[in-house]
């Protein structure tokens, strides 16, 4: 069964570093999505991706963090000057079509630690 | 705002006994319901979904959800949990049928004791 996979699974960085985290969506999948759980609180939307453009972003979606689909393959989450806030577990996710009744496959995660 | 309640931080279970995990949602309209699951190392895993039409929803593994407009809950459902179930359970709520972003609950932990 095809699944989302993200990489690196472990990231440690020092703060103000920059940090790209990795997705490959499911194959056919038009849709990618960002979501973090920072530990203890509940998982939130970042971000959705379409055609090369962000569909929808939340307040958390600020200047500090971008999003690329640099091949046909690949979706990064870039967080340009870490925090220590930003330390959280991060989500990737695609979907074939949009809307809410859609859904959205979630990879395994990608627990960084900004020091 | 929309928001997702699960009460329930951490839940211990005996195997072939039955399951009731809560959630409540504060929404405007009609909501779109989901139960994700996520076991250690794995991404999140869609048990079931709720959009319209029939209030009981049966989802894999076994799993069934219930949606009570007058009580704003979908609770999850199983009548004879496995071990295997030891895993965390998110509730979600879509923010609009056009939309994309999900809103999920804190989550609640299953243990499953011999």
């Amino acid at each position: 069964e095809p699944e989302v996979t993200q990489t690196p699974s472990h990231q440690v960085t020092q703060m103000g570093q920059e940090v790209i985290l990795r997705c490959v969506p499911i194959s056919n999948h038009l849709y990618f999505y960002w979501y973090r759980q920072i530990l203890g609180q509940k998982v939130e939307f970042l971000v959705s991706f379409y055609n090369n453009e962000i569909s929808e972003k939340s307040e958390i979606f600020d200047d500090q963090f971008s999003v690329e689909r640099p091949d046909g393959s690949n979706f990064t989450l870039k967080i340009r000057s870490t925090k220590l806030e930003d330390s959280a577990m991060y989500f990737c996710a695609s979907s074939l079509g949009q809307g809410s009744w859609e859904t959205q496959y979630f990879g395994p995660g990608t627990r960084l630690l900004v020091l | 705002a929309q928001s997702v309640t699960q009460p329930d931080i951490h839940i211990t279970v005996s195997e072939g006994a039955s399951l009731e995990l809560r959630c409540n949602y504060s929404y405007g309209a009609t909501p779109y319901l989901f139960w994700y699951v996520q076991s250690p190392g794995q991404g999140l895993q869609l048990l079931l979904k709720y959009f319209s039409g029939d209030t009981l929803v049966q989802g894999i593994k076994g799993f069934e959800a219930e949606f009570k407009r007058s009580q704003s809950s979908f609770n999850l459902r199983k009548p004879s949990v496995h071990w295997s179930d030891a895993a965390e359970y998110f509730c979600a709520v879509a923010v609009n049928q056009a939309g994309t972003a999900l809103i999920f609950g804190k989550g609640t932990t299953l243990s499953v004791s011999s």
